[in-house]
């Protein structure tokens, strides 16, 4: 079984500031992806990736297969970047595994 | 284009009642999961379907869960009896193949009395 680990479980940073969250798992996966949830409660995908590094925006996620750990950071941190990001991992044909999430709150 | 739509958004209801969440993915998409979310797990997988036949149930709870999709546009997530340990966030989600992005409901905030 694949566990998903998030780090930290909660964060708050005021704006403006570079953020980093952390996800690590611990058997090989085919894919990895990032998603947000914001307060309301709705899901939305971010990015999926096998390898390497994407960019959508202010937000850049990577990740490294040997370390099987990944990032996600948010450059210019804005209050409206406040959710909870979600990691989860795919092994092969396998539905996702879920990290717990970050908690992240940007103050103005 | 629509999204996946849940409904209700939320239910109250006592212990012991039968509750039905609904579920309709975003036509054309082939796959459709029904997940749990509570503070203490997180997100988890109960059930998904491919082509409207159920592939893996082994996230159902226990014989009080049962979930159904009778379409390639419907789906329901039954509870029979429900009981306080069921409330819970249950999100719907759908996508186009097993390995592409899943697009989540908005979900149904239960709560057993």
């Amino acid at each position: 079984k694949n566990e998903v680990e998030q780090s930290p479980q909660n964060l708050t940073a005021q704006e403006g500031e570079f953020i980093t969250i952390n996800c690590s798992y611990s058997v090989g996966i085919s894919a990895l992806h990032w998603l947000q949830q914001h307060p309301g409660g709705g899901i939305v995908s971010l990015f999926m990736l096998s390898s390497g590094k994407k960019k959508h925006g202010r937000l850049i996620a990577t990740i490294n297969i040997q370390e099987k750990h990944s990032s996600l950071h948010i450059t210019a941190s804005h209050p409206r970047d406040s959710a909870v990001y979600i990691c989860a991992v795919r092994m092969g044909n396998t539905p996702l595994v879920f990290g717990k999430g970050t908690r992240l709150s940007v103050i103005a | 284009d629509a999204g996946v739509i849940q409904s209700p958004r939320h239910e109250v209801t006592e212990m012991g009642q039968e509750v039905t969440l609904r579920c309709k993915p975003i036509s054309g998409h082939d796959y459709l999961f029904w997940y749990r979310q509570t503070m203490m797990r997180g997100l988890e997988l109960l059930i998904y379907f491919n082509n409207n036949v159920p592939i893996d149930d082994s996230g159902m709870p226990e014989d009080r869960f049962s979930a159904k999709m009778p379409n390639a546009s419907f789906s329901t997530l039954k509870i029979q009896p429900s009981e306080p340990r069921d409330s819970a966030v249950y999100f719907c989600a759908s996508s186009q193949g097993l390995v592409e992005p899943q697009h989540f409901g908005d979900g149904t905030r239960l709560s057993i009395l």
